[in-house]
């Protein structure tokens, strides 16, 4: 079982809403990662961290944002959900092994949010 | 940039016959090439990943990927399929150096569904 750990794993709420998506991870890994994966599509990368107070933003345009204050810790947020946002998204993590392309990364179970 | 095409969004295959889901890739320069599994409600799982040599690679749970450059392919295969290889797979790749290549690029994903 992976060791990265994502809350909530399934949250409705309503338009306007401001909503966090908690992601840790106790692997001591420095890179983490947001995706956004619809039914039938790509999981698209929406943000990434390479280390502390470090963060990048993805392919995908996202109106959340992220932070990294602590290297276990990486949390995303949507300041005014809205019903476009209603989507799954993972959190992943993968380590530095030398050869910096061909990290495995490693997943979070998924947090799949409705917004009405 | 780089991407990745799955022609099939739904392989079905009798238990104990061999399966192939087919991934075929662009990218820039040499390839990092990967396999990922997802089973229902949980997040990504690696399975396999292709750095450089041997073209033939083995992975996780008997599934092996065959690299081949002049197709730009890397088919995800195992000889004897079971019931609980039933899930999603995902292709992904990442060039080795230039322009994207901080970044891992999926394909749409493949259902495999093992019939008893």
């Amino acid at each position: 079982e992976a060791d990265i750990y994502q809350t909530p794993r399934y949250l409705v709420i309503g338009t306007g809403k401001k909503i966090t998506l908690e992601c840790s991870q106790t692997m001591g890994h420095d890179k983490m990662y947001w995706y956004q994966q619809d039914p039938g599509m790509e999981l698209h990368l929406i943000h990434y961290s390479y280390g502390v107070n470090s963060t990048e933003k993805g392919d995908l345009s996202s109106e959340s944002t992220v932070s990294r204050i602590r290297t276990e810790h990486f949390p995303l947020t949507l300041e005014s959900a809205r019903p476009s946002h209603t989507s799954q998204y993972l959190c992943a993590s993968s380590e530095f092994t030398g050869i910096s392309g061909a990290n495995v990364l490693t997943f979070g179970a998924g947090s799949r949010l409705t917004v009405l | 940039a780089q991407s990745v095409a799955q022609p099939e969004d739904q392989v079905n295959v009798a238990e104990g016959n061999p399966l192939t889901v087919k991934c075929t890739y662009s990218v820039s320069g040499n390839p990092y090439l990967f396999w990922y599994v997802q089973y229902p409600n949980r997040g990504l799982q690696f399975l396999l990943k292709y750095i450089t040599g041997d073209n033939l690679v083995k992975g996780s749970y008997g599934f092996e990927a065959e690299f081949n450059k002049s197709q730009t392919s890397f088919h995800l295969k195992k000889p004897s399929a079971l019931v609980s290889d039933s899930a999603l797979y995902f292709c992904a790749v990442r060039p080795h150096s230039g322009a994207g290549s901080y970044q891992l690029t999926f394909g749409k994903g493949t259902k495999l569904s093992v019939i008893p």
